[in-house]
C-alpha cells in the first residue's frame, strides 16, 4: 500500500498562469475526491469521481477549474488564469465504495499553491 | 445541509495531561463521523471513525471519541498527551445514506492542539 500521492508538493505561479496538479490514488480505490484547504480553515469539498466519471462538483469549483480522471486511475486538477484567491492547499483523497457501503477516505500530502 | 462546529480553535495543554477536543455537528440525516489529524505541511491522517455500533470509538495513538446522538457531539479525548500530539485536529461528517449522497466529507475549521513540556 503506497498511499495517495500528489505532485507537485509545492507550486508557485504568477497570477494569470495555468497550473495542473496530479493525484495518484491507492490502486484499488474507485473513488477519488479533491478538496481545497485555505489558511485557518478545514478542507472544503471540490469534486469527486467514481472511476472515470465526475459525479459532483461543488459551487466552489468555478469555470476556471477543471478535473479529469481519464482512465479511472490518476486524476488531474487544472486551474486556468490563476488568481491570488486560488492560493491554498489542494488535497486529494481516495476511497473504495462497494455494494452501497462507504469506506474510509485516505488523503494525500497535498499540493500547496501560491499565486503571486 | 450538514455542518460541523469545532468549538475551540486552539487548545494548549501540558504534557501528560488529559485533553478533550470538542466537536458538534448538525444534520437532518444519519451520519458517519471522523477525526483526522494534520501535522505541519502534511495531508490528513485518519485518527478514528464512527460508522455504527458502539458509541465509544478507539483510534490510533491512544485517542478515543464518543458519539452522542442526543447532543449531536463527537468529542475527541486522550487521557495523557505527548509532545508529539501537537498538530491540528479536524472533525468531519459524511452522509451515511449512500443513495442520497456523494460521501464527501464536511469538515470543521480545526482545533490546534499545542502540547507543552
Amino acid at each position: 500500500d503506497t498511499g495517495v500521492s500528489q505532485d507537485p508538493r509545492h507550486k508557485i505561479t504568477k497570477r494569470g498562469q495555468n497550473v495542473t496538479f496530479r493525484c495518484d490514488p491507492i490502486s484499488e480505490h474507485n473513488r477519488l475526491y479533491w478538496y481545497r484547504q485555505t489558511l485557518g480553515q478545514g478542507p472544503e469539498f471540490l469534486t469527486y469521481f467514481q472511476n472515470e466519471a465526475q459525479l459532483e462538483k461543488s459551487r466552489l469549483l468555478s469555470d476556471r477549474f477543471s478535473a479529469e480522471r481519464p482512465k479511472g486511475s490518476f486524476s488531474t486538477l487544472e486551474i486556468q488564469r490563476t488568481e491570488q484567491g486560488d492560493s491554498a492547499m489542494y488535497l486529494c483523497a481516495s476511497s473504495l465504495v462497494r455494494q452501497g457501503r462507504w469506506y474510509t477516505q485516505y488523503f494525500g500530502p497535498g499540493t500547496r499553491l501560491t499565486v503571486l | 445541509a450538514q455542518s460541523v462546529t469545532q468549538l475551540d480553535s486552539q487548545v494548549p495543554v501540558f504534557e501528560e495531561a488529559p485533553v478533550e477536543l470538542r466537536c458538534n455537528y448538525s444534520s437532518s440525516v444519519s451520519v458517519y463521523l471522523f477525526w483526522y489529524v494534520q501535522y505541519p505541511n502534511q495531508g490528513l491522517q485518519l485518527l478514528l471513525k464512527y460508522l455504527s455500533g458502539s458509541t465509544l470509538v478507539k483510534g490510533i495513538n491512544g485517542f478515543e471519541a464518543e458519539f452522542n446522538k442526543s447532543q449531536t457531539s463527537f468529542h475527541l479525548r486522550k487521557p495523557s498527551v505527548h509532545i508529539s500530539d501537537t498538530a491540528e485536529y479536524f472533525c468531519a461528517v459524511s452522509d451515511s445514506n449512500y443513495g442520497g449522497s456523494q460521501g464527501n466529507l464536511i469538515f470543521g475549521k480545526g482545533t490546534k492542539l499545542s502540547v507543552k513540556p
